[in-house]
């Protein structure tokens, strides 16, 4: 059975950078898309963007400016940087394959606070 | 992109009770619909995908149909376990874009 995880720091500074990582285990990252989406607290889900393993990535046109997904098949991974973070970008990130079947991580809360 | 419009945004009920969720899309999906519940603090749980088919292990009494643009997800004999936020989700065209969610609340 696929299991995501989500890595990350859980604490990043306003106007620095969001990494985050996403392990892939049961499941190869070649022939799948998979995305990162994200949730503010108390507030719906928010799809950030989307990588298949050939490298056809695209991203929310309200986050394209600031946003990297990057997918490394030899790790087994995939990434999300977000540049200039500011308040409004603490949530919980979830990396999920979103077609069927479909799987999602746990999810990380990122705080943005200095 | 394809928009999903998600009613009503909040529900309440008692136990027993027959609930239905609709989700309307801005263009035909076929039946590439997922319904996710989703506890506080918790990833979204499937629990219906293909709009229609119930995810192993889901409990009978949710239920899915539609197909083009117009979906409904349903919980019959509402249990106080069912409490949470629910959407629907397409992914007939990239990105795969949600709903605006319904919160369940038992009276």
């Amino acid at each position: 059975q696929v299991q995501l995880q989500e890595s990350g720091p859980g604490l990043v500074s306003p106007s620095e950078t969001l990494s985050l990582t996403c392990s892939v285990s049961g499941a190869s990252v070649s022939g799948y898309y998979w995305t990162w989406i994200r949730q503010p607290p108390g507030k719906g889900l928010e799809w950030i963007g989307y990588v298949y393993y050939s490298g056809t990535i695209k991203y929310n046109p309200s986050l394209r400016s600031r946003v990297t997904i990057s997918v490394d098949t030899s790790q087994n991974q995939f990434s999300l940087m977000m540049r200039s973070v500011t308040a409004a970008d603490t949530a919980v990130y979830y990396c999920a394959r979103p077609l069927p079947p479909v799987a999602w991580g746990q999810g990380t809360l990122v705080t943005v606070s200095s | 992109d394809i928009q999903m419009t998600q009613s009503p945004s909040s529900l309440s009920a008692f136990v027993g009770d027959r609930v239905t969720i609709t989700c309307r899309a801005s263009q035909d999906i076929s039946n590439s619909l997922n319904w996710y519940q989703q506890k506080p603090g918790k990833a979204p749980k499937l629990l219906i995908y293909d709009a229609s088919t119930l995810e192993t292990g889901v409990p009978s009494r949710f239920s899915g149909s539609g197909s083009g643009t117009d979906f409904s997800f349903t919980i019959d004999n509402l249990q106080p376990e069912d409490t949470g936020t629910y959407f629907c989700q397409q992914y007939d065209n990239l990105p795969p874009l949600f709903g605006g969610g319904t919160k369940v609340v038992i009276k």
